[in-house]
């Protein structure tokens, strides 16, 4: 069955980095796209951007760009996500999922990794 | 790119429906736009609900429903039940510069 299994939770200080980790299975990893969304507390969910695991082709929201790195590691069936230059209000539980058809449909989706950034 | 606007709330009695809008969407003229729609309990991953505006993946009751005209879609739900008590994000997805965006989201509370 499919399983996305993401790394456990992070505390960091503000301007330092986290790499978070998706481990997939179940399916052809390089077949299928790869979104990450966050939601801050008591916010909303929110689009990173994606990354093609069969190219590594990336593309973030305009918010994002410059300080998010989405990355893959065939090797293993993993995703990762690297978000640069932390500031408080990254703190958020950060999710992986997967694309249904290409078209930004996530029909499964990991557990969720809490990042906290705090001083 | 903004958020998509959604109500903050929708309540209904057990069994009336519901609909949800979701206004904002890029027209076609800018390309393809896909609109999918998630439930969100409390501790739980969203779950996929509704894609390419009106398609329910497998195992998703059919008393889910979903439209779209112009720059507004909408998700509605038949014979509200107790456990249809969530929080419901719409997103959409434009192929013409393969940027995505979430909506407001909206809280549904089944009175």
């Amino acid at each position: 069955q499919v399983q996305l299994v993401q790394s456990g939770a992070e505390v960091k200080k503000p301007g330092a980095s986290v790499r978070v980790s998706c481990e997939t299975s179940g399916f052809p990893f390089t077949g299928y796209f790869m979104h990450w969304v966050r939601q801050a507390p008591g916010q909303g969910l929110e689009w990173l951007g994606w990354i093609n695991p069969n190219t590594g082709d990336t593309n973030y929201a305009q918010k994002f760009q410059g300080r998010v790195t989405m990355s893959r590691d065939t090797s293993i069936t993993t995703v990762f996500m690297e978000v640069n230059w932390l500031r408080s209000d990254d703190t958020a539980l950060y999710y992986c999922a997967r694309d249904l058809n290409g078209n930004s449909h996530f029909d499964y989706w990991g557990q969720g990794t809490l990042v906290t950034v705090s001083s | 790119q903004s958020a998509l606007t959604q109500p903050a709330s929708v309540s209904g009695s057990p069994g009336q429906s519901i609909t949800i809008s979701c206004t904002g969407i890029s027209s076609d003229v800018e390309g393809f736009v896909y609109v999918s729609w998630y439930q969100h309990q409390p501790g739980k991953a969203p779950k996929l609900i509704l894609y390419n505006v009106a398609n329910r993946p497998s195992g998703v009751s059919n008393r889910f429903s979903g439209s779209k005209s112009g720059n507004t879609a909408s998700l509605s739900i038949s014979g509200l039940q107790a456990e249809d008590e969530a929080d419901y994000y719409c997103n959409s997805y434009s192929s013409y510069n393969s940027v995505g965006v979430f909506g407001t989201g909206t809280r549904v509370t089944v009175l």
